[in-house]
């Protein structure tokens, strides 16, 4: 049963490129969170989605971040025109139910997004 | 709001021997729950270990367990007979009962000298 997948691990944009970064939730899962990691701090949520919902994206940036989970297919972060402070590690994690109480979330391995 | 702080930016304990983190948080709910994240070098982000807040018995997984302060919101991890492949970032975290965000601290380095 594979983990939770991310790609590409590694992006390196130009200031004013798109970013598209992937996750593909474990097998079973429905459930899937972003969070921001930058360097020297702890992990940032995001953005919570379930399939073809997004529940809260309280935490998502108002301008050039978006984020969507077909029904088919992986879920996508998106980041426009980017800048450097978007240079950040972006951590996927999936759970089978909605996450509340003490349901474990699997983490995928990150995506490391340099702009350059 | 909820807040986690890890006051050691970084830990170095010799092969074998036990070392404590620490963890403090802020909340005004009575029930959530805590965890201890280990990130290697790898990125790959596993869970060590959890507790609940309603249990008062301290939760232990093989060389790890924690102790959980409730009164004085502090919740150690402490790592018995370290070895090399504990070596990484380690990340205490927090959730609300009733909710699914989780919050972070800054994490703390652990070095382990062989």
């Amino acid at each position: 049963n594979a983990g939770v997948m991310q790609n590409p691990r590694h992006l390196v944009r130009r200031r004013g490129q798109e970013a598209r970064l992937r996750c593909s939730p474990m097998k079973g899962h429905s459930h899937v969170y972003w969070y921001r990691q930058l360097p020297e701090e702890g992990l940032k949520f995001m953005v919570y989605l379930q399939k073809e919902n997004i529940i809260d994206e309280s935490g998502m940036p108002k301008e050039r971040f978006s984020a969507e989970f077909p029904k088919e297919g992986p879920s996508i972060l998106r980041i426009q025109q980017v800048v450097r402070g978007d240079s950040a590690a972006y951590f996927c994690a999936s759970s089978p139910g909605s996450g509340l109480g003490n349901t474990e979330a699997f983490f995928g391995q990150g995506t490391r997004l340099t702009v350059v | 709001a909820q807040t986690v702080t890890q006051s050691q930016p970084e830990m170095s304990v010799q092969e074998a021997e036990t070392v404590t983190l620490s963890c403090t948080y802020d909340t005004s709910e009575s029930d959530y729950y805590l965890f201890w994240y280990k990130q290697p070098p790898s990125r790959q982000m596993i869970l060590v270990i959890r507790q609940e807040a309603y249990k008062q018995q301290n939760a232990t997984e093989n060389r790890f367990s924690v102790n959980f302060q409730k009164a004085a919101k502090s919740f150690s991890l402490k790592i018995s007979d370290s070895q090399l492949g504990d070596a990484a970032m380690y990340f205490c975290a927090y959730k609300g009962r009733s909710n699914y965000q989780l919050i972070w601290g800054a994490g703390t380095k652990l070095i382990i000298k062989p």
